[in-house]
C-alpha cells in the first residue's frame, strides 16, 4: 500500500507569493489532516478533513490559509499571501477511521524569504 | 533534514540499554494515545498506541504505559539500538482530532 505523499518536499518563495501544497493520502482513508512544525516548536494541529468536509478547522491560523480536498481525494493547502512567520514543516496525516493511528507524510518544508 | 529545536528535551543512551521517554498529557477526557517515532527529513512514523481501558500494551520492543490519575504516558525501549535514535512525539486525541506533545530526542550512543 502506498503511504502519504506530499508535493513539494520543498518550496522556498519570496514573502507575498502565493504558495499550494498537495497531499494525497492513503487510498481508501477518509480522514485527513493538516499539521505544521515552526522551528523550535510541537507539531501543531491545522485542520481535518473527513472526505470532502472540513470536520475541524481550528487550527487553521488566520484566513491567509485555503485547504481544499474536492472529490474527497488529494487535499490541497494555499498560502496567500505567504508570510515570514509561515516557513515550517507542513505535514499531512490521513487515516481510515476517527481515533485511529494517522500515517504521516515526510512534509513540506516551506521557506518564506 | 529538518531542522530541530533547540529546546527538545534530550534523552542519550548506550547501545543495549533500555530507554525510557516520558510524556505529561493535559486532558483529562483524552482516550486514545500514540506514540510517534521522527527520523530527520522524514514524517512521524507510527510506533505503538494504547486506549484509555488499558494501563500497559506491548509491541515488538516496545511497551507504552499508561497513568490516567497523574496523566503520564511512557515508551520504554528494549535493548536500544542506533537505528532508535530520533525524536519521540506523544500524541493524544481530543474528541476526534489528534494533538502532539513536545518531542523528546533519543540519542545512542554506540
Amino acid at each position: 500500500e502506498a503511504g502519504v505523499t506530499q508535493f513539494p518536499s520543498h518550496s522556498v518563495i519570496e514573502k507575498g507569493q502565493t504558495v499550494t501544497l498537495r497531499c494525497d493520502p492513503i487510498s481508501g482513508h477518509d480522514n485527513l489532516y493538516w499539521y505544521r512544525r515552526v522551528m523550535g516548536k510541537e507539531i501543531k494541529f491545522l485542520l481535518h478533513f473527513v472526505k470532502e468536509s472540513k470536520q475541524d478547522e481550528s487550527g487553521m491560523p488566520n484566513n491567509r490559509f485555503l485547504a481544499e480536498r474536492t472529490g474527497g481525494t488529494y487535499s490541497t493547502l494555499k498560502v496567500q499571501p505567504a508570510e515570514l512567520e509561515d516557513s515550517g514543516v507542513y505535514f499531512c496525516a490521513s487515516s481510515r477511521t476517527l481515533q485511529g493511528p494517522q500515517h504521516f507524510g515526510d512534509g513540506t518544508r516551506l521557506s518564506i524569504l | 533534514g529538518e531542522s530541530v529545536g533547540l529546546h527538545l528535551p534530550t534523552l542519550s543512551v548506550q547501545e543495549g540499554d533500555n530507554s525510557i521517554i516520558n510524556c505529561a498529557y493535559s486532558n483529562s477526557a483524552s482516550d486514545y494515545f500514540i506514540w510517534y517515532k521522527q527520523e530527520s527529513g522524514k514524517g512521524p512514523q507510527f510506533i505503538i498506541d494504547i486506549r484509555s481501558n488499558m494501563d500497559k500494551r506491548q509491541g515488538q520492543r516496545v511497551t507504552v504505559l499508561l497513568n490516567k490519575t497523574v496523566k503520564h504516558l511512557s515508551l520504554q525501549i528494549a535493548a536500544t539500538q542506533p537505528g532508535d535514535s530520533a525524536v519521540y512525539f506523544c500524541a493524544e486525541y481530543e474528541s476526534n482530532d489528534m494533538r502532539f506533545g513536545a518531542g523528546t530526542r533519543l540519542t545512542v550512543k554506540p
